[in-house]
């Protein structure tokens, strides 16, 4: 058990579909990250929440929507995607990022989408 | 290019080895971590080490950072077969930004 948690494991969806991935983290951390990790490349950092407030947008395309309603929870609304975000997304969670020594990362175990 | 890159990109080697994966980065960081992945599984924080530290030991881990150099090494004494897994770098930049590399897939063989 990592401590934080993502659903579903795995999401089929079509590209007019309107799905949303969920993650919770137990850690009683303050900052929560989406990064898309996708075969032969590196972990892709798309969004960051610090305090619930959204500190990062990596040049995410907009077919990909984050919301953070509490310091617990963070969604990742996905729609009209396209089959190169097909993809393993991953949820972390991780303490202030505002300390300029930033501290680890507890990841999530991921949800495997495969558009079609 | 990325700020993180791995080397090898894939490393096999006999229970009982060590396995040395190294890490090199192009601006300055705060610091440099390590993490590991299962397959299909999330990442796995391993060790952190700092811009003014040169060597940090976590039971059979032992990291070096070289800043001089821009580059990282991870050192796993006597490997077990469940070590097996992808093993990255992470650093994080002074703007707050943690940029992982590409990774080392470990095999260790029974």
């Amino acid at each position: 058990e990592t401590g934080v948690t993502q659903t579903p494991r795995h999401l089929v969806m079509g590209m007019t579909n309107k799905k949303s991935l969920k993650c919770e983290q137990h850690l009683g951390h303050n900052a929560m990250y989406w990064y898309k990790q996708s075969a032969k490349k590196p972990l892709e950092l798309m969004f960051v929440y610090n305090f619930k407030e959204q500190t990062e947008n990596n040049s995410v395309p907009s077919r990909f929507s984050p919301e953070c309603p509490n310091s617990s929870h963070l969604f990742l609304h996905l729609h009209t995607l396209q089959p190169e975000d097909s993809a393993l997304y991953l949820c972390a969670s991780s303490q202030d990022r505002r300390a300029e020594d930033n501290s680890p990362l507890h990841f999530g175990n991921g949800t495997r989408l495969t558009v079609t | 290019s990325q700020q993180g890159e791995e080397d090898p990109q894939a490393l096999s080697i006999q229970e009982g080895e060590n396995a040395t994966m190294n890490c090199s980065y192009k601006t300055s960081i705060n610091n440099l971590q390590w993490y590991r992945q299962n397959s299909g599984r999330g990442l796995v924080h391993l060790i952190l080490i700092r811009s003014n530290e040169r060597e940090k030991h976590s039971g059979r881990l032992r990291v070096t950072l070289d800043t001089s150099k821009k580059s990282s090494s991870l050192l796993i004494t006597a490997s077990r077969a469940a070590d097996t897994a992808s093993y990255f770098c992470a650093t994080d930049l002074k703007r707050g930004k943690l940029i992982f590399g590409q990774g080392t897939e470990l095999s260790v063989k029974p």
